[in-house]
């Protein structure tokens, strides 16, 4: 089982900053990595496929980038409505599908 | 509209059963492989099992295999998750999700489980 680790656990940045998630696997895989954000109280939604893939209706500001164990999640810029938790998934070596503990992006 | 609806989730005692039941709308059910995905209270996401589109493959995580069996119905556009067994770190959040190549891709309203005596 591919297991996903993602850091930071919590990142505190302000509005119009840029924000850099990381999502680090425990063996490589090719670049079948998702990205979701979940707001609180919300249903995930997908943001990221295949590593560097937006997902329909996600905004530029958000990109994914990556392969072989490492992959990152960047904001631009961030927005207000961007402060939430994310996560990381693979789907190369399934089943299980895994996800990454998340990380809380705060104010 | 393209939609999820999860149901049927409550309180039950350890050693019970539930049946989940999600509707889906909006798309061609038959299609899509189907997954149920949950949270615990204030933790991450975690994959319980999948459905492909004809029902009839299905793949279950090591912790429910032999307790939980997923199902669905093409003619009525539902999909099930019949937990046996039920214990207290079962407790959760369950999403019904469309999978996408593999990623999840809708996402219906989740239903609790609450596992308690």
């Amino acid at each position: 089982e591919i297991v996903l680790t993602q850091s930071p656990a919590t990142l505190s940045l302000s509005p119009g900053e840029r924000a850099t998630l990381s999502c680090r696997a425990s063996q490589t895989f090719s670049n079948y990595l998702a990205w979701y954000q979940q707001k609180p109280g919300q249903t995930p939604r997908l943001l990221i496929y295949d590593a560097s893939n937006r997902a329909t209706g996600i905004p530029a500001r958000f990109s994914g980038s990556g392969s072989g164990t490492d992959f990152t999640l960047t904001i631009s810029s961030l927005e207000p409505e961007d402060f939430a938790v994310y996560y990381c998934q693979q789907r190369s070596n399934w089943p299980p599908y895994s996800f990454g503990q998340g990380t809380k992006l705060e104010i | 509209e393209v939609q999820l609806v999860g149901s049927g989730g409550g309180l039950v005692q350890p050693g019970g059963s539930l049946r989940l039941s999600c509707a889906a709308s909006g798309f061609t059910f038959s299609t899509y492989a189907m997954s149920w995905v949950r949270q615990a209270p204030g933790k991450g996401l975690e994959w319980v099992s999948a459905v492909s589109g004809s029902g009839g493959d299905t793949f279950y995580t090591d912790s429910v295999k032999g307790r939980f069996t997923i199902s669905r119905d093409n003619s009525r556009n539902m999909l099930f998750l019949q937990m046996n067994s039920l214990r207290a770190e079962d407790t959760a959040v369950y999403y019904c999700t469309r999978d996408k190549q593999k990623y999840f891709d809708l996402w219906g309203r989740g239903t609790l489980v609450t596992v308690s005596s």
